[in-house]
C-alpha cells in the first residue's frame, strides 16, 4: 500500500467554479500535510500546509485535514485559469526529513 | 523565501553516459535535497545533500549510481552515472533552512532523456 494515494485526474472545471482535491494516506504518524501547485515546466512551490487536525484558509484556498479518517483536501473557491497546475499533496511526520508525496492532480480550469 | 535554479534544464543523453545536474539557491540552506519525479508517480527522494559529510541516500538509491557533492551551503550537484532508458525522469532540488519543516520551493527541474 502506497504511503499517499492521490487521484490523478485530470480535472476540468469551468472558470467560477469550486474545486476538490483529494488525498488519503495510511500512516497515523503523518502531522504536517501539504500541498503544492506546479505549473507545466516548473518545479512544485508550497501552497499552504496545515499542521496536525484542521482547516485553513488563505484567500481562496482552504485546507482540511481528517486525521481520525486519514484523508486530506484542498479547496479551491471561484476557480480561475490560472489555477490550472498539478496539484500535488505531502506529508511528513515529526521526526525526520523525509517527505511522501501524491502523485498529483491535473487541474484545467476553462474560461 | 529561497531562489532555487538548476542547470541544465533539459537534457539528451545517451546510455552508459554520466550527466552532472548542478544547483544553486541564493541563501544559505542547512539542507538540500534531490528528488526524482517521473511520469505518473510521485515525488521520490533521492538523497539529502549534507555540507561537509557524505550525503544519505534513500532506499533504493546509491552512490555509486548517483554520486552527490555539496562543497558549501548554497550549491549542490547531483551525478546520473552510466544511465539507461530507466533514468529518464525530471530531477529537482530543493533546499531548507532547518529540518521538519515544509519544503517550501524547488528548483525548476533538469528533464532527462536517455536513449
Amino acid at each position: 500500500q502506497k504511503e499517499v494515494e492521490q487521484d490523478p485526474g485530470p480535472l476540468s472545471v469551468p472558470e467560477g467554479a469550486i474545486v476538490s482535491l483529494n488525498c488519503t494516506y495510511s500512516n497515523s504518524a503523518f502531522q504536517y500535510f501539504m500541498w503544492y501547485r506546479q505549473y507545466s515546466r516548473k518545479g512544485p512551490e508550497l501552497l499552504m500546509y496545515t499542521y496536525s487536525s484542521g482547516n485553513k484558509e488563505d484567500g481562496r484556498f482552504t485546507a482540511q485535514v481528517d486525521k481520525s479518517s486519514k484523508y486530506i483536501s484542498l479547496f479551491i473557491r471561484d476557480s480561475q485559469p490560472s489555477d490550472s497546475a498539478t496539484y500535488l499533496c505531502a506529508m511528513s511526520s515529526n521526526t525526520g526529513n523525509q517527505f511522501y508525496f501524491g502523485t498529483g492532480t491535473s487541474l484545467t480550469v476553462i474560461p | 523565501s529561497a531562489v532555487i535554479s538548476q542547470k541544465p534544464s533539459r537534457d539528451i543523453c545517451q546510455r552508459g553516459t554520466s550527466l552532472t545536474i548542478q544547483c544553486q539557491v541564493d541563501s544559505q540552506v542547512t539542507m538540500m535535497f534531490w528528488y526524482r519525479q517521473q511520469p505518473g508517480q510521485s515525488l521520490t527522494l533521492i538523497a539529502t545533500a549534507n555540507q561537509g559529510s557524505e550525503a544519505t541516500y534513500e532506499s533504493g538509491f546509491v552512490i555509486d549510481k548517483f554520486p552527490i557533492s555539496r562543497p558549501n551551503l548554497t550549491f549542490s550537484t547531483l551525478t546520473v552515472s552510466n544511465m539507461s532508458p530507466e533514468d529518464s525522469s525530471i530531477y529537482l532540488c530543493t533546499g531548507e533552512t532547518s529540518g521538519n519543516l515544509p519544503l517550501k520551493f524547488f528548483g525548476p527541474g533538469t528533464r532527462l532523456t536517455v536513449l
